[in-house]
C-alpha cells in the first residue's frame, strides 16, 4: 500500500529565503506526481504536476524534481513571501488515476 | 482559467439524514473524483468515476454512499444515513485525461 509522508510537518522562514520541502512515498511504481497548495478551510490548488517521465517542473519562483528510483520529490521555493504561507501538499497518482496524499507541510513566512 | 464548482460550501445535517454535495466539473473533462479531509488529517479518496461508471473506490465508499451523473455538467455524492464521523471536507476533483488534477473549493459537511 502506498504510503506518502511528507517532511517537515512545519515549517517558519523570515521573509526572503529559499526552501525546500520533501516528499517521500514507498511505492514507486507511480504515474505522476502532483504538489497542491492548500489555504486554511479552503480547497486544493495544483501548483506542479511532474510526469513520470520527467526530472522536475518549474513553474515561476516554484521548482519540483522527482527522483522514482529513491521515491523522493522536493518542492523549492526561492525567495519567499508572506502570501506563500500555506499547507504544502504532495500527491502521487497511481493505478485508476488515484491520488495519495501525504500529510502536509504548514508553512509560515514570516515578514 | 477553468474551474470545478461545489455547492453548498457548507452544509449541516442531523445525524440520519440524507446528504446530496454537488459538483460542476471541467466541461471537457472526463475523469470526476470524491476526497474527503476530517479536521486535522489526509486528504483521503473516495472514489473515481469515468465513462458514466464507478472506476475504483476506497474502503471508504461503502454502500451509504453513491454518486452519480445525472446530466451532462452535474457530478453528485449522495451519503444515503449521515453519521457523525461523516463530518468532513469533501472535494470534487475532474481530470481531462487522468492525470493532473483540478479540485473544487470543497463542501464543509457537518453532522450533528
Amino acid at each position: 500500500k502506498q504510503e506518502v509522508t511528507q517532511i517537515p510537518a512545519a515549517l517558519s522562514v523570515p521573509e526572503g529565503e529559499n526552501l525546500v520541502l520533501n516528499c517521500s512515498f514507498t511505492d514507486s511504481a507511480i504515474y505522476n506526481l502532483q504538489w497542491f497548495r492548500q489555504d486554511p478551510g479552503k480547497g486544493l490548488t495544483s501548483l506542479l504536476l511532474i510526469q513520470s517521465s520527467q526530472r522536475e517542473q518549474t513553474s515561476g519562483r516554484l521548482n519540483a524534481s522527482l527522483d522514482k528510483s529513491s521515491g523522493r520529490s522536493t518542492l523549492y521555493i526561492a525567495a519567499s513571501q508572506p502570501g506563500d504561507s500555506a499547507t504544502y501538499l504532495c500527491a502521487v497518482i497511481q493505478g485508476a488515476q488515484k491520488l495519495v496524499f501525504g500529510q502536509g507541510t504548514r508553512l509560515t513566512i514570516n515578514p | 482559467e477553468p474551474e470545478v464548482t461545489q455547492t453548498p460550501s457548507h452544509q449541516v445535517t442531523q445525524m440520519g439524514q440524507e446528504v446530496i454535495l454537488r459538483c460542476v466539473p471541467i466541461s471537457n473533462h472526463l475523469y470526476f473524483y470524491w476526497y474527503r479531509q476530517i479536521l486535522g488529517q489526509k486528504v483521503e479518496f473516495l472514489v473515481s468515476f469515468y465513462n458514466n461508471e464507478i472506476s475504483e473506490k476506497s474502503e471508504i465508499f461503502d454502500d451509504q454512499f453513491s454518486v452519480e451523473r445525472p446530466d451532462g455538467s452535474n457530478f453528485t455524492l449522495k451519503i444515503r444515513s449521515t453519521k457523525l464521523e461523516d463530518s468532513a471536507m469533501y472535494f470534487c476533483a475532474s481530470s481531462r485525461t487522468g492525470d493532473g488534477y483540478t479540485f473544487g473549493s470543497g463542501t464543509r459537511l457537518t453532522v450533528v
